[in-house]
């Protein structure tokens, strides 16, 4: 099976303007979660979608958001940007049954610099 | 609410030494635990996992984790380290019920071995 893609890998923005990061799952899997990975704040959930509903959220504002398609691909958008903003993002995917809990397959991410 | 924490932000061994890295969680049930290793821009790459069962686990790579309840703690270990270990590794704990919320993982250990 192929693992959990994320597009674009880089990508460069100036402050103020809005970003669309893409992930696409492993096949089969209905759930995607997002990251943010940054040397300070270490690895910090943003949210999850399950067939295509945000099923957890992290406390971030709400200039991110997210969406899931049908296929169970999902994006990201991050609107003003801000210097901070400036991270690695990661995509994780599982199957998302409730129970046993599924493990996470993380995609390579995509990394985001904000001048 | 839940927490991990990962006490050695950097630790170097010797290429064919042995490595321990620490984890501690704080987590109100029974937690699933799970030890992540992520090469330099890469995503994160799962070692091992423990929800039940023998408390010492086997991973890739020819690591190990260690369960103690008692201790709080789901501690990493190899016997002899080679020199493309050499990564960052995290330890992050979840719910059961994927259902019940999201996982939490710590800020991560640096691994450097030294030849």
């Amino acid at each position: 099976k192929a693992g959990v893609t994320q597009t674009p890998r880089y990508l460069i923005k100036t402050r103020g303007q809005q970003v669309t990061l893409s992930c696409s799952p492993i096949s089969g899997h209905r759930s995607v979660s997002w990251y943010q990975q940054t040397p300070g704040q270490g690895l910090q959930f943003l949210f999850e979608y399950f067939s295509e509903t945000q099923r957890n959220k992290g406390n971030f504002p709400g200039r991110f958001s997210g969406r899931q398609f049908s296929n169970s691909r999902s994006e990201m958008n991050v609107s003003t940007l801000e210097l901070g903003d400036s991270a690695l993002y990661l995509c994780a995917s599982s199957p998302g049954g409730a129970e046993p809990y599924n493990e996470q397959f993380f995609g390579p991410g995509t990394r985001l610099t904000v001048l | 609410a839940q927490s991990v924490t990962q006490p050695d932000i950097h630790i170097t061994v010797s290429e064919g030494a042995s490595l321990e890295l620490r984890c501690n969680y704080s987590y109100g049930a029974t937690p699933y635990l799970f030890w992540y290793v992520q090469s330099p821009g890469q995503g994160l790459q799962l070692l091992l996992k423990y929800f039940s069962g023998d408390t010492l686990v086997q991973g890739i790579k020819g690591f190990e984790a260690e369960f103690k309840r008692s201790q709080s703690s789901f501690n990493l270990r190899k016997p002899s380290v080679h020199w493309s270990d050499a990564a960052e590794y995290f330890c992050a704990v979840g719910p059961y019920n994927t259902n019940a919320g999201k996982s939490t993982f710590g800020d991560g250990t640096t691994l450097t071995v030294k030849p």
